[in-house]
């Protein structure tokens, strides 16, 4: 079952911080986070295995409830960069396979 | 370092006509293999996805098949195309555990 992502789209200006939330009904071993520019390939962002820590890099990161089978991403000091799809994608094995995504969350930042 | 190949990146085509897109990989062993779809706006749907040579499973019940006749080699067919399987076709590699590397995409338009 596909996960549930909001908002469905955001715009930002320039320096401002973003949460992008993602929810699933079932079980999650691994949370997976990619952005995807209009008409290019999703770009790995990072992943989140059950029992790990909250990571990021730079100024994004991501956190994993098992308990509350939830992953949210955090966008901080948002750049022009920034924008795109985001897309959560969850798996409840090991392994990317049948790793589920939500439909995205359109960030639009502007100066 | 690992690159996937992914072709045509565009192509239309006719309802009824045959379809075939082909993905490689280069520079790893024994990948695990995927085939997406976007709808415009959508999120990605995992079509197909393969662990080794000739093994296939398939997430969606659809006009479309996929095999795998070599290692890295992954090719999403169909035999009459339908003006439903226009979209964005994704191709992806990943390593058991680790994120998933998505090609370039092949945008199918059927008319």
């Amino acid at each position: 079952q596909q996960p549930v992502q909001s908002p469905q789209a955001v715009i930002l200006r320039e320096g401002e911080d973003a949460v992008i939330n993602c929810s699933s009904s079932k079980a999650l071993y691994s949370v997976h986070w990619y952005r995807q520019k209009h008409g290019e390939a999703p770009v790995f962002l990072m992943i989140l295995l059950k029992g790990g820590e909250q990571k990021g890099h730079d100024k994004i990161s991501a956190s994993f409830n098992e308990k509350k089978q939830q992953s949210s991403l955090y966008l901080t000091a948002s750049q022009l960069s920034y924008s795109g799809t985001y897309f959560c994608g969850t798996g409840n094995s090991g392994g990317y396979q049948k790793v589920t995504f939500g439909t995205g969350t359109k960030l639009q930042v502007i100066p | 370092s690992q690159t996937i190949h992914q072709w045509p990146a565009t192509l239309v085509q006719p309802v009824g006509s045959p379809l075939s897109l082909e993905c490689t990989v280069e520079g790893t062993s024994n990948p695990n293999l995927y085939w997406y779809r976007q709808a415009a706006g959508r999120g990605l749907q995992l079509l197909f996805y393969s662990v080794g040579i000739g093994q296939i499973s398939s997430e969606v019940p659809q006009n479309l098949s996929a095999s795998r006749p070599q290692d890295r080699q992954f090719i999403l067919s169909s035999k009459k195309l339908l003006l439903s399987d226009s979209g964005f076709y994704l191709c992806a590699w990943s390593l058991p555990n680790t994120e998933a590397f998505f090609g370039q995409g092949t945008r199918l338009t059927v008319v």
